[in-house]
């Protein structure tokens, strides 16, 4: 069935390393992704979005990719924090309501 | 700007009794969404309004869930009469409209016992 779903549910970095979280999706109708963080006993808090009109976008220390031709997502976090250590979903924006689907997240572990 | 705002943050009853929680979005964001996250899993949305219509509801248990957004801005989710799996995180969040980021609450944490 159609899902959002992520390839690893864990990743351990060393602090200063880049990461790279991966997610799958298979609705290719769907137009609209975007990253959240959630750490424990909280909300999920956005990082970044991209539309099916661009390939990559960029934030603060954040880079989001987009290959709509294998309907892979990936989000790169360059010189990891111990602050980053938390749970990364993908949600995937489908249908006519523009509803936010979720994966079932990626925990990153940064080590000191 | 404030944030989302929910209540109570946690809550905790015995199966078959009643529950109800508070979500007071972002100011001027016209879409509120409840979603229900069970330890270990991603958000599942429940419900969606834009405004006070509601957009999606295919995924609330009508039997038991119930949600209204009355006047178009704080919302509340009710659970009547409670089960053991609905212990769970239950999420507000907000968006200026369809097809856009949305930023949520911290919030409410149900132990059904």
């Amino acid at each position: 069935g159609e899902s959002v779903g992520l390839h690893l549910p864990t990743l351990s970095v060393q602090e200063g390393d880049n990461s790279i979280i991966n997610c799958a999706y298979s609705n290719s109708a769907s137009d609209y992704f975007i990253w959240y963080k959630q750490e424990s006993g909280k909300g999920p808090q956005f990082i970044i979005d991209i539309r099916s009109n661009m390939d990559k976008r960029q934030g603060q220390r954040v880079t989001v990719l987009l290959n709509k031709t294998v309907k892979h997502l990936s989000l790169q976090i360059a010189a990891t924090q111990p602050g980053d250590s938390a749970v990364y979903f993908c949600a995937e924006g489908r249908g006519g309501s523009e509803k936010l689907v979720f994966g079932k997240g990626t925990k990153l572990t940064v080590n000191p | 700007e404030a944030g989302v705002a929910q209540s109570p943050r946690y809550k905790i009853i015995e199966k078959r009794q009643s529950v109800a929680f508070w979500c007071n979005p972002i100011s001027g964001h016209a879409t509120l969404y409840w979603y229900q996250q069970i330890l270990g899993q991603g958000p599942k949305l429940l419900i969606q309004f834009q405004n006070n219509g509601v957009v999606d509801d295919s995924q609330l248990p009508k039997d038991r869930f119930s949600a209204e957004r009355l006047k178009g801005v704080d919302s509340t989710l009710k659970i009547q009469p409670a089960k053991l799996e609905d212990s769970a995180v239950y999420l507000c969040a907000s968006s200026l409209g369809a097809g856009v980021k949305a930023f949520f609450g911290q919030g409410t944490r149900l132990t059904v016992v």
